[in-house]
C-alpha cells in the first residue's frame, strides 16, 4: 500500500525557516518525480514544487523561488521541503504526492507563519 | 500560466441525480487533466487521470470526458457519500494549475 506520511509543520515567525519531511513507502521510491503541493486555509490547491526521481531536476512555483528548496534522500525513501525567508501567504497545508498523476497524496502538514 | 476555470462552484443535487462539473483551460492541455474528490479534513482523492481514466478503486459511476481546453466530470447516479469537493488537475505543463474546486452537497 502506498503511503506518504508528512512531518515537520508548526507555528513559525515571518522571515524565518522551516524544513517539512514526507516518508513514503509502498512503492519504489527513486522510480517517481515527487511533488509538494499546498490548500491555504479555505483556498484551493496550488502546486509548489517538483524533483525528478534521481533528483537532478527542480521545479518551483514563481512565488517561492529563492526561498524553497526541494530535495529527496532515496535511500531512506524521503522527500523534504526547505522552506526559508517564510511569509504570511505561506500559511498553508502542505501535501507531497507521487508525481505520477499526482496519484497518491500524503495526509497534509499544516505550516502556520505568523508573529 | 495555464488558468482552469471549474464550474458550478457550488451544487446541490438529490441522490441519484447524474452530476457533471467542468472545468475549462485556457489552452489547449491535451487531455492532460485530473480530478480529485477532498472530503473535508481529507487529502485529495484521485478519481480519474487523464481525462477518462478511471483511477483504481473508483466506482464506475465516475467518469470523465473532454479534450483540447474543455473537460467535464459526471457522476451517473449520486450517492451520500460523494458529498465532497471536487477539483480538477492540468499536468500538462508546469506551473501545473488547479481548478478553484465545486463543493457537491445533497439536497
Amino acid at each position: 500500500e502506498v503511503q506518504l506520511v508528512e512531518s515537520g509543520g508548526g507555528l513559525v515567525q515571518p522571515g524565518r525557516s522551516m524544513k517539512l519531511s514526507c516518508a513514503a513507502s509502498g512503492f519504489t521510491f527513486n522510480n517517481y518525480d515527487m511533488a509538494w503541493v499546498c490548500q491555504a486555509p479555505k483556498k484551493g490547491l496550488e502546486w509548489v514544487a517538483t524533483i525528478s526521481y534521481d533528483g537532478s531536476s527542480t521545479y518551483y512555483r514563481d512565488s517561492v523561488k529563492g526561498r524553497f528548496t526541494i530535495s529527496r534522500d532515496n535511500a531512506k525513501s524521503t522527500l523534504y521541503l526547505q522552506m526559508d525567508s517564510l511569509r504570511s501567504e505561506d500559511t498553508a497545508t502542505y501535501y507531497c504526492a507521487r508525481q505520477w498523476s499526482f496519484d497518491y497524496w500524503g495526509q497534509g502538514v499544516m505550516v502556520t507563519v505568523s508573529s | 500560466d495555464i488558468q482552469m476555470t471549474q464550474s458550478p462552484s457550488f451544487l446541490s443535487a438529490s441522490v441519484g441525480d447524474r452530476v457533471t462539473i467542468n472545468c475549462k483551460a485556457s489552452q489547449n492541455i491535451n487531455k492532460y487533466l485530473n480530478w480529485y474528490q477532498q472530503k473535508l479534513g481529507e487529502a485529495p482523492k484521485l478519481l480519474i487521470y487523464n481525462t477518462n481514466n478511471l483511477q483504481t478503486g473508483i466506482p464506475s459511476r465516475f467518469s470523465g470526458s473532454g479534450s483540447g481546453t474543455d473537460y467535464t466530470l459526471t457522476i451517473s447516479s449520486l450517492q451520500p457519500e460523494d458529498v465532497a469537493t471536487y477539483f480538477c488537475l492540468q499536468h500538462s505543463s508546469r506551473p501545473f494549475t488547479f481548478g478553484s474546486g465545486t463543493k457537491l452537497e445533497i439536497k
